[in-house]
């Protein structure tokens, strides 16, 4: 199985600024998800999009899909301190329903 | 309140001492699931549950075994902890099977260190 490959690594923007973080992939996917974590803690769900979909908001958050370029993107809009997160995405593949694949995650950091 | 704990939080051990690290969700879900995470790694699968006597290998099983006895419950053991086996472990459960489609809920971790 394969893994998704967020980018960039880390990013470290001001209060208020917009983040926008990146999924690559290789193989065929059924759907992506999205996940955060606070340090050391366990990751909690952000946003499910399936490979039928391009866009999908749900407040703050706004998550794209290219199936053709296999990517995608999760942008946080007007950033807050407590955004300060790891983000991972994690890929549905075709041939595995009962199973995903987590990325290695992009750690922002919203400086005050 | 709905959640998914593990026990214990933290544990410092020596190899070849065999652990177990337990885990239980409240809220009836089918699918269960052990990770574990490493730096730069994200999260790799250990193994999982569809139901109660129903396991499976995850993407790194070697060095680990499961049990599902009940639905609420799926410990994680280790027979002979080596220093590989270090690491960050989480348990998440999901309403049902076919967590490709179905957010999983997510334990608060064990961080596991092994001399």
């Amino acid at each position: 199985s394969q893994q998704g490959e967020e980018d960039p690594q880390a990013l470290s923007i001001q209060e208020g600024e917009n983040a926008t973080m990146n999924c690559s992939y290789k193989t065929s996917i059924n759907n992506l998800q999205w996940y955060r974590q606070n340090s050391g803690r366990g990751l909690v769900h952000l946003i499910l999009i399936r490979s039928n979909e391009r866009e999908k908001h749900s407040g703050r958050l706004r998550v794209t899909l290219d199936t053709s370029k296999k990517s995608s993107s999760l942008l946080i809009t007007a950033s807050r301190a407590a955004d300060t997160a790891s983000y991972f995405c994690a890929l549905g593949e075709e041939t595995s329903y009962d199973k995903v694949i987590f990325g290695p995650g992009t750690s922002l950091s919203v400086i005050p | 309140e709905a959640q998914v704990t593990q026990n214990p939080r933290y544990l410092i051990t020596v190899t070849g001492k065999k652990l177990t690290v337990t885990c239980s969700q409240n809220m009836n879900h089918e699918y269960m699931s052990w990770y574990r995470q490493d730096p730069g790694l994200g999260l790799r699968q250990i193994y999982y549950s569809m139901n109660v006597e129903v396991t499976d290998k995850g993407d790194v099983p070697e060095g680990y075994k499961v049990s599902r006895k009940e639905k609420r419950n799926f410990p994680l053991i280790l027979e002979s902890p080596s220093p590989n086996q270090t690491s960050l472990y989480f348990c998440a459960s999901s309403l049902m099977r076919g967590v490709s489609y179905n957010e999983q809920f997510f334990g608060p971790g064990t961080r596991l260190t092994v001399l």
